[in-house]
């Protein structure tokens, strides 16, 4: 059965830095579209971010491009989220999920998320 | 961008009940969209995807339809275990985006 598991949410100053690791069991991310996904307090879903399974393409939301970079270490099958300047709104739970195609992008395992604060 | 939005924004029903929900796009995205459910305090899960295509272990009372930019998610009879929000989303291209969401709960 396929899991995955986030990492390394937290409370963080608006401004500073925080990076997220996504990791599986019963597959190998090295082969896997990889995709952030968060989710405010009370609000639906909102994509953030996704790598191609050789982390040569991704892409982002306009609300995080040019701050977050997504990336993957296949030595380490580990999929990571480099959040820079971190402002309030992007307060929520951060799910790392997987998906079949880069090119048709849902997802269809998704991890239990880690929450992360941005707050003074 | 490509606007998602749903109606009802809540739905009330009983067990047994026929639910539909519908979904639209602010533009052309083809069969590209795929439903998902989610429960409180949980992640989402994966129903439908290219609009009428059952993920692998989703309860055949689970139906999608629709092209371009009106769809629908269809339960054909409502399960305790199906009082949940369920949320669009498109894959038209390479920035998904989802809908606002319907919460289905107990009339």
């Amino acid at each position: 059965q396929v899991q995955l598991v986030e990492s390394g949410g937290g409370v963080v100053q608006p401004g500073r830095s925080l990076r997220l690791s996504c990791t599986a069991s019963g597959v190998s991310l090295n082969s896997i579209t990889t995709h952030w996904v968060r989710q405010a307090q009370g609000k639906g879903p909102e994509w953030v971010a996704v790598t191609s399974f050789d982390g040569d393409s991704e892409y982002y939301a306009e609300s995080v491009k040019g701050r977050f970079i997504v990336s993957r270490d296949n030595s380490k099958e580990t999929v990571s989220l480099q959040m820079n300047n971190l402002r309030p709104e992007d307060t929520a739970v951060y799910f790392c999920a997987t998906g079949p195609y880069f090119n048709y992008l849902y997802m269809d395992v998704w991890g239990k998320g880690t929450a992360v604060t941005v707050s003074s | 961008d490509i606007q998602m939005t749903q109606s009802p924004s809540t739905l009330s029903a009983s067990v047994g009940d026929r639910v539909t929900i519908t979904c639209r796009a602010s533009r052309n995205i083809r069969f590209w969209l795929a439903w998902y459910q989610q429960k409180p305090g949980k992640a989402p899960k994966l129903l439908i995807y290219d609009a009428s295509r059952l993920q692998s272990g989703v309860p055949s009372r689970f139906s999608g339809s629709g092209s371009g930019t009106e769809f629908t998610l269809t339960i054909s009879s409502l399960q305790p275990d199906d009082f949940a929000t369920y949320y669009c989303q498109h894959y038209d291209n390479h920035f998904p985006t989802f809908g606002p969401g319907t919460k289905v709960d107990v009339k």
